[in-house]
């Protein structure tokens, strides 16, 4: 079955500290790739997606990610975190072309930005 | 409204009792998702409509689990019998035909909070 994987549960930085989070999901074939962000109290919200094209994606609030086919990896990284990135953020990916409608998310990794 | 509504935002039951959570979609979204969010877990897909075609119910754990979805628009997710284990975030989300395969982005709701005690 396909899946996805978020190795980090929680990663805990410092202000301005740089930040990677690392997903990796097992599906061989064309992918649509997609990182949500859950803000405490709030609903899910779309922080970037890859659907095709150039594989760095840049999103909402500094956010990247680059899509690494060849390593079934879709990371998202920040430069310089602030304290209002806290939050949990999830990868997911849909199977592109497939029958499947709906995304595959992974656990999630919680980010505690210390002041 | 402007966002997917779900309602209600909290409830507690007793183990055993029916449940019933409700959502409201983005207007014009015909793609509707239910998903479940459990403490320290990842969001588990439940079940999928898209327009008039057959949903998706790979993903309901049980047959206590049922959703249907009239004239399009709202849907609603039925638990029955709830057990303890069924506590958790229900979320539901919408997005515009055809669905993620086209890269459209699914639009969360806020999630019905279930507590069985």
């Amino acid at each position: 079955a396909q899946s996805v994987s978020q190795h980090n549960h929680h990663v805990i930085l410092s202000e301005a500290a740089s930040l990677e989070l690392g997903c990796n999901y097992s599906y061989g074939g064309t992918v649509n790739l997609f990182w949500y962000v859950q803000y405490p109290g709030q609903h899910l919200q779309l922080l970037l997606k890859y659907f095709s094209g150039d594989p760095l994606v840049k999103g909402i609030k500094g956010f990247e990610a680059e899509f690494i086919k060849s390593k079934f990896s879709f990371n998202l990284r920040k430069p310089s975190v602030q304290w209002s990135d806290t939050a949990e953020y999830f990868c997911a990916v849909a199977l592109n072309g497939g029958s499947q409608g709906n995304l595959i998310f992974g656990k999630g990794t919680k980010l505690s930005v210390k002041p | 409204g402007a966002g997917v509504s779900q309602s209600p935002s909290n409830k507690v039951t007793e183990k055993g009792k029916d449940v019933e959570l409700r959502c409201d979609p983005i207007s014009g979204h015909t793609a509707l998702y239910w998903y479940r969010q459990s403490l320290g877990q990842g969001l588990e897909f439940l079940i999928y409509f898209q327009g008039n075609s057959a949903p998706d119910k790979s993903g309901l754990p049980s047959d206590r689990f049922s959703a249907e979805r009239t004239g399009g628009s709202v849907s609603t997710l039925t638990i029955q019998r709830t057990q303890q284990e069924d506590s958790a975030v229900y979320l539901c989300a919408s997005s515009l035909s055809p669905s993620v395969r086209s890269g459209n982005t699914i639009y969360f709701g806020e999630g019905s909070w279930l507590t069985v005690v």
